[in-house]
């Protein structure tokens, strides 16, 4: 059984670096071409992607956030750590990592509960 | 940069069939995917390469692609159906995946 978990902080200050980790079990990250996508959710607003890695450590990210992010993986923990530099309070969201559907460049099949971070002073 | 449109909200009597649209240039030449969205859940992937259904999604749901409109209907709507639904592609040009702006479909 596939499952991803988000963890990380609930509050983070402006300006502070917000680092996510999501724990994912019923599948390996080192499969070949593997791989886990991070997608926020402002409150009330629409799902934005955010970053993906492949399990040959292969990352894209958002065009529009690239400068602020960094993504990496930890095979034998099982993790992908999703990092933000400088947030603001416009970055309050609900962070969701995902799987795709099959190897490759796939749906998001499987998803995590999310975890809302808001950034306040 | 690639935008998916979608309309902000569509609504239909319970029974009716539900269309969602949504659109950008030549995105028939994509393969979108629709996700099903309620109040504080995940999504749930409803459509996947156009028109396919994962296992659990019901025949009623279903998707179509052509020219610069992709369409996510859903038949026979009923109650549990009010969801907001987000469709999805992968640009190729910027390698990043894109979401709609999503719909929030009213069941009356």
């Amino acid at each position: 059984q596939v499952t991803l978990k988000e963890s990380g902080p609930v509050l983070v200050k402006p300006t502070e670096t917000l680092t996510l980790t999501c724990t994912v079990s019923g599948f390996s990250l080192s499969k070949a071409r593997m791989g886990v996508s991070w997608i926020r959710q402002p409150p009330g607003k629409a799902l934005e992607w955010l970053a993906h890695i492949f399990s040959n450590d292969e990352e894209s990210y958002s065009t529009s956030l690239r400068s602020r992010l960094s993504i990496s993986k930890d095979t034998s923990k099982s993790q992908v750590v999703l990092t933000m530099t400088n947030m603001d309070p416009v970055d309050t969201a609900t962070y969701f990592c995902a799987r795709g559907l099959m190897e490759g460049i796939q749906p998001f099949a499987f998803w995590g509960q999310g975890t809302l971070v808001t950034v306040s002073s | 940069s690639y935008v998916l449109t979608q309309p902000p909200s569509v609504s239909v009597a319970p029974g009716k069939t539900a269309r969602i649209t949504c659109g950008e240039d030549n995105i028939g030449s994509k393969t979108v995917h629709w996700y099903q969205q309620k109040p504080g859940q995940a999504p749930v992937l409803v459509i996947y390469y156009d028109s396919d259904r994962p296992s659990g999604i019901p025949e009623r749901f279903s998707g179509s692609n052509s020219g610069n409109t992709a369409t996510l209907t859903i038949s026979r709507v009923d109650a549990g159906d009010e969801a907001d639904y987000y469709c999805q592609v992968w640009d190729t040009t910027s390698d990043q995946w894109v979401f709609g702006g999503g719909t929030k479909l009213t069941v009356l």
